[in-house]
């Protein structure tokens, strides 16, 4: 159980390209999925908190309308890097929490690695 | 908000040794500690967690301590094997907030 899908897994686009990731809770619904950002060799780094059904609550420095992030159903979240350019480029995972309430595990799906021309 | 400072950020031991990774973290209302192992260029899995109300929990040969009052937790890999080399991150989730925070990470080398 515990299963989160994301795709693509891999990106290769022109700058300036918009690109769209799925992030899907298989076998749970998630009420709250979470969106990392991940450079080489460094930690996970949370990009915005994606509630089903409201608007995403961004962390600082994130810019909400270059990363558009829709979750309209307990089952899928979107983030979209819109007009993407090569600082863009990076791992971009998402991940799910089983049920409400702080203390409960997140499961990550596999990751997306954007590379921007 | 929450901050989470993990050591050391690389860690190299011979295959059978035990290898040690700690964590501080900054927020006392803190109450979960998942442990996440992340190969190269995979998802982070969670490997074991840890609740606030439990002072030690263990699965096999990894095993996670907290001591709550020093706001510190530590994962104890013991035997370990070369498949253990991989990047392990800690984690902190405070009461007050939604998010984990996430330690810098340590690259685990286990040498055959």
């Amino acid at each position: 159980g515990a299963v989160v899908s994301q795709h693509p897994s891999w990106v290769i686009c022109k700058s300036g390209t918009s690109v769209k990731i799925e992030c899907r809770s298989l076998d749970f619904q998630a009420t709250t999925m979470f969106w990392y950002r991940q450079f080489p060799k460094q930690s996970l780094m949370l990009m915005a908190t994606s509630n089903e059904g409201s608007k995403a609550t961004y962390e600082q420095g994130v810019e909400k309308d270059k990363f558009l992030i829709n979750h309209a159903s307990l089952t899928l979240s979107t983030l979209t890097v819109t007009s993407a350019h090569p600082e863009d480029s990076s791992f971009y995972i998402c991940s799910a929490r089983l049920q409400r309430g702080s203390n409960q595990p997140q499961h990550f799906g596999d990751g997306t690695r954007l590379s921007i021309l | 908000g929450e901050n989470v400072e993990q050591h050391p950020s690389t860690l190299s031991v011979q295959e059978g040794d035990s290898a040690v990774i700690k964590c501080t973290y900054s927020d006392s209302a803190s109450n979960y500690f998942p442990w996440y192992k992340q190969e190269l260029g995979k998802r982070p899995q969670l490997i074991i967690d840890i609740r606030s109300n439990v002072g030690e929990k263990k699965d096999q040969r990894i095993a996670v301590t907290l001591n709550k009052t020093a706001k510190h937790f530590s994962l104890h890999i013991t035997e370990t094997q070369p498949e253990d080399s991989a990047v392990y991150f800690c984690a902190a989730y405070g009461n007050a907030g939604n998010m984990l925070t996430f330690g810098g990470g340590t690259r685990l080398m286990v040498k055959p």
